[in-house]
């Protein structure tokens, strides 16, 4: 069975502090790693990653691939209380479906 | 910047009535996607929808569910008859057009709030 791991489960950081939120899977002819970030709705997507070792950066969100460790991370640096949400990491299978396997997600607070 | 847009926000039902939630996807996307998250748990894959048939379907996507896409810019999802279990939180996604050997992300819609009594 497919199964993503996300860590820690909750996060309380004050303002401008930087936080790194971990994410281990195991998916069936895995494609891709993404993360998303959840606040009152709808999953917002972030990133997706293909290939190991490259970075993706948007702003002071970055996040890594290692697909021989299965592994990823996703860094917020400087954080600011908008950046409070919960934060989902899932894996797309690449069988032509690509049905996305999430974890149980992050709960990050950002105190002011 | 393009969206995908579901209604209704929530709806209420009462248990082993059908109810229809209806989704309508970026407009040069392909590839569908109905998701649930029941309260306080993780998004759960359902059913995945290409080229107007289903291309995957998960456990939970018994006989008591189906997906149209009735014309060229909606999908629904149709529950025959609810059960007090179905209650959650359904998203729908969609994805681009992809090559080979490449794949896009999903982008979700904010939700229907299911609420069975």
């Amino acid at each position: 069975e497919d199964k993503v791991v996300q860590s820690p489960l909750s996060l309380v950081v004050h303002e401008g502090d930087t936080v790194t939120l971990n994410c281990s899977y195991e998916v069936t002819n895995f494609r891709s790693l993404l993360w998303y970030k959840q606040e009152k709705k709808a999953p917002t997507f972030l990133f997706m990653l293909t290939s190991s070792g490259i970075e993706k950066k948007s702003g002071r969100l970055s996040s890594i691939l290692d697909k021989k460790e299965l592994f990823s991370i996703l860094n917020i640096t400087a954080t600011q209380t908008g950046d409070s949400a919960v934060y989902l990491c899932a894996g797309a299978q690449g069988t032509g479906n690509e049905k996305l396997t999430f974890g149980t997600g992050t709960r990050l607070t950002i105190i002011p | 910047e393009p969206e995908v847009t579901q209604t209704p926000s929530h709806q209420v039902t009462q248990m082993g009535q059908e109810v229809i939630l209806r989704c309508v996807p970026i407009s040069n996307h392909l590839y569908f996607y109905w998701y649930r998250q029941i309260l306080g748990q993780k998004v759960e894959f359902l059913v995945s929808f290409y080229n107007n048939e289903i291309s995957e379907k998960s456990e939970i996507f018994d006989d008591q569910f189906s997906v149209e896409r009735p014309d060229g810019s909606n999908f629904t999802l149709k529950i025959r008859s609810t059960k007090l279990e179905d209650s959650a939180m359904y998203f729908c996604a969609s994805s681009e057009p992809r090559g080979d050997y490449s794949n896009q992300p999903q982008h979700f819609g904010d939700g229907t709030r299911l609420s069975i009594l």
